[in-house]
C-alpha cells in the first residue's frame, strides 16, 4: 500500500526566515511520481513541482527548493526567506505505476507572520 | 477563463435536498476526478472517470453519485444531503497514461449543508 505522511500538522514562522516542510512518503513500486501542490487562503490548488523516482537531482526555483532522498523516502520542500504571501497550506503526493490514483498527504498548514 | 470549471462555487442547502456539482473542462483530457476536502484530512478522492463510459467509485463514494455527461463533463450529485457532507469539493482532470499523473483542478466548489 502507498502512503504520505506530512507530520507537520501547522508550522508558523517569521517572515524572513526560512522554512521546511517533511514529506515522508511508502510505496513498494520502484517507478513513482512526487508532487507538492500549494493551497493559499482563497482555496484553489496551486501545482508547484513534480518529480519522479529516477531522478533524485534537487530542484531550486526561486526561493522554492525540494530535497529528494530515496533513502529515507523523503521530499521535503524549503522555502528560503519567507514572505506572507507563502502562507498557505502545502500538500505533498505521490503516485504509483501501478496505480494510476494521487495519495495525499494530510497537509501542513504554514504561517507566515510580518 | 479556467481550464477547469466549476459550478456553483459556493452553495448553502438543507439536509436532505439533492445538490449538484458540475465540472467542465477545455483541457481534453479524458481522466476526471472529484474529491473532497475535509481540513486535517486532505484529499479523499470520491468517484473517477478514465472516459465516457468508465466510471469508478473512489474511498469515499458512498453519498454520492456522478455522471459523465461527455469528455469535458463530470457532474457529481449529492441524492439527500447530510451536514456531514460540508466540505470543499474539488473537479481535476489528468492525462491518460503514460502521463505523468498531475492532476489539474478546478477552483473548488464549497457547500455547506445545514
Amino acid at each position: 500500500a502507498q502512503k504520505v505522511t506530512q507530520a507537520q500538522t501547522e508550522i508558523s514562522v517569521v517572515e524572513k526566515e526560512d522554512v521546511t516542510l517533511d514529506c515522508v512518503y511508502e510505496t513498494r513500486d520502484t517507478t513513482y511520481y512526487l508532487f507538492w501542490y500549494k493551497q493559499p487562503p482563497s482555496g484553489e490548488l496551486v501545482f508547484l513541482i513534480r518529480r519522479n523516482s529516477f531522478d533524485e537531482q534537487n530542484e531550486i526555483s526561486g526561493r522554492y527548493s525540494w530535497n529528494f532522498q530515496k533513502s529515507t523516502s523523503s521530499f521535503n520542500f524549503t522555502i528560503t526567506a519567507s514572505q506572507v504571501v507563502d502562507s498557505a497550506v502545502y500538500f505533498c503526493a505521490l503516485r504509483v505505476d501501478s496505480n494510476y490514483q494521487l495519495i495525499w498527504g494530510a497537509g501542513t498548514k504554514l504561517i507566515i507572520k510580518p | 477563463d479556467a481550464d477547469v470549471t466549476q459550478t456553483p462555487r459556493n452553495r448553502i442547502t438543507k439536509t436532505g435536498k439533492r445538490i449538484m456539482l458540475e465540472c467542465s473542462q477545455t483541457k481534453g483530457h479524458d481522466r476526471m476526478y472529484w474529491y473532497r476536502q475535509d481540513p486535517g484530512l486532505g484529499l479523499r478522492l470520491i468517484y473517477y472517470s478514465f472516459d465516457v463510459k468508465d466510471i469508478n467509485k473512489g474511498e469515499i463514494s458512498d453519498g454520492y453519485s456522478v455522471s459523465r455527461q461527455a469528455q469535458a463533463k463530470f457532474s457529481l450529485s449529492l441524492e439527500s444531503a447530510i451536514p456531514n457532507q460540508t466540505a470543499l469539493y474539488f473537479c481535476a482532470t489528468s492525462e491518460p497514461r503514460p502521463g505523468t499523473g498531475e492532476l489539474f483542478f478546478g477552483e473548488g466548489s464549497r457547500l455547506t449543508v445545514l
